[in-house]
């Protein structure tokens, strides 16, 4: 049962659109969300990340919103760039006490591509 | 400072040889996870060790196994392999389970079995 569920599959833009990638889970034992970024070949590095207590976090061109009664959370990338084209990766980390503690439950992922 | 490094890059094996795989976390950490990453798909979780212990394991059969060492890192070795283990295997640190941090991943070592 896939805990994290993400969506478009593969996204396509012009440079300079903002491109928005949806998660959405099921259970309420999570404490954290990230967001990973990963290029072909490499391992997936960090992005982006929110608690649950927040509404909206921003870095750079890239912002989370997220919304905890609906259980969903999304990724803006503003002014996107040829870049920025990758898979990206939402993330959501188990905080209940046992095995799931600290464990990150992935989405599958969006191909992003930017082009210029 | 330096990132989780994972050893070999590659690697290519038959059905039914048995495989090890290394990790090094990153400087202060001393929780590794370790995660299968098919084609196309999100990484899963295969285990998290924490003070050498097995502190969480996925769904993953039997033949998948790990441990840490005292300086904290960790080998995660798969036996009768399968075609279906052909992946890129990921390994990540952090600071103990449920900190504040997340998880920093290495570059992954790609696993093809033939």
């Amino acid at each position: 049962q896939q805990q994290v569920k993400q969506s478009p599959q593969s996204l396509i833009v012009q440079k300079g659109g903002i491109p928005i990638i949806n998660c959405a889970y099921e259970n309420t034992a999570f404490d954290y969300f990230p967001w990973y970024q990963q290029f072909p070949g490499k391992g997936p590095a960090l992005l982006i990340a929110i608690r649950p207590d927040v509404s909206e976090k921003k870095e750079g061109r890239f912002t989370i919103s997220f919304n905890k009664s609906a259980k969903q959370f999304s990724l803006h990338i503003m002014d996107s760039q040829p870049g920025d084209s990758a898979t990206y990766f939402c993330a959501a980390r188990g905080a209940d006490r046992g095995s799931t503690l600290g464990r990150l439950y992935f989405g599958r992922g969006t191909q992003l591509t930017v082009w210029p | 400072d330096a990132g989780v490094t994972q050893s070999p890059t590659h690697l290519i094996k038959t059905r039914g040889q048995q495989v090890t795989l290394r990790c090094s976390p990153i400087s202060g950490h001393k929780s590794v996870s370790w995660y299968q990453q098919v084609l196309g798909q999100g990484p899963q979780f295969i285990f998290q060790y924490y003070e050498k212990e097995e502190r969480g394991r996925g769904n993953f059969p039997d033949r998948f196994s790990a441990r840490q060492f005292p300086n904290y890192s960790s080998e995660l070795n798969v036996n009768a392999l399968l075609l279906g283990d052909s992946a890129l295997y990921l390994c990540a640190s952090s600071r103990p389970p449920g900190d504040q941090e997340t998880q920093y991943f290495g570059p992954g070592t790609r696993l093809l079995v033939l």
